[in-house]
């Protein structure tokens, strides 16, 4: 079965800091690894994907993430916070049959300080 | 290019009831998914329908329904309302199955009272 794992329901940071958010993942099939960002009182939006080929995986405003097969990781970063980013995040898996159904995080959520 | 769109937006219903979700996809997505979400348990998979026939379905009991029509759009149907069935329903819609990820609405908050 998979299933996912995030550090931390809270993270916060200072505008201008790096962000990190922490996902870790359990699979016993190649994994397909997402991250997606939640604004309030709306749906999630897909910030990057892995499913095959770069470990190092650039999305939307300026995130990225790096998956590593031997510590089951798909850490989440950006170098430099913005006030807009302070949202939900969550990382899901799929891939484990072929319906391609999420598996999602307790998620993170990311608090931006002035 | 409009986006999955669900209606409605906001729900209250009355223990006991039943309620219907509609969720219109991405034009030219024939994979539709839905998803709870709850402060308690999170993101939860109901199920997935693609090509009228539902592919997948999630741990919930057998008052949670669905079903897709000709044109992709889906509906979910709950019937008799528990206070627990209080959530945030989320929508997706894909191309592909969600090879590669799915778009999401911006859901149906339902409440039951």
């Amino acid at each position: 079965a998979q299933s996912v794992t995030q550090l931390g329901s809270h993270v916060s940071v200072s505008e201008g800091a790096l962000v990190l958010l922490r996902c870790n993942y359990s699979s016993s099939v190649p994994p397909y690894l997402f991250w997606y960002v939640q604004y309030p009182n709306q749906g999630l939006q897909l910030l990057l994907k892995y499913t095959t080929g770069a470990t190092l995986v650039k999305g939307i405003n300026g995130f990225e993430a790096e998956f590593k097969k031997s510590e089951t990781s798909f850490h989440l970063t950006k170098p430099s916070a913005h006030m807009s980013d302070a949202a939900e995040y969550f990382c899901a898996v799929s891939g484990a049959d072929s319906s391609y159904k999420l598996i999602f995080g307790s998620g993170t959520r990311l608090l931006v300080r002035p | 290019k409009a986006g999955v769109t669900q209606t409605p937006r906001y729900l209250i219903k009355t223990r006991g009831q039943q309620v219907t979700l509609s969720c219109s996809p991405i034009s030219g997505h024939r994979s539709v998914s839905w998803y709870q979400q709850t402060p308690g348990q999170g993101l939860q998979f109901l199920f997935e329908y693609f090509s009228e026939t539902q592919r997948n379905k999630g741990n919930f009991p057998g008052r949670f329904s669905g079903r897709q029509f000709s044109n992709s759009r889906s509906e979910m149907n709950v019937s008799t309302l528990e206070l627990g069935d209080s959530a945030l329903y989320l929508c997706a819609s894909s191309p592909d199955r969600g090879r590669y990820g799915y778009t999401f609405g911006s859901g149906t908050r339902l409440t039951v009272v």
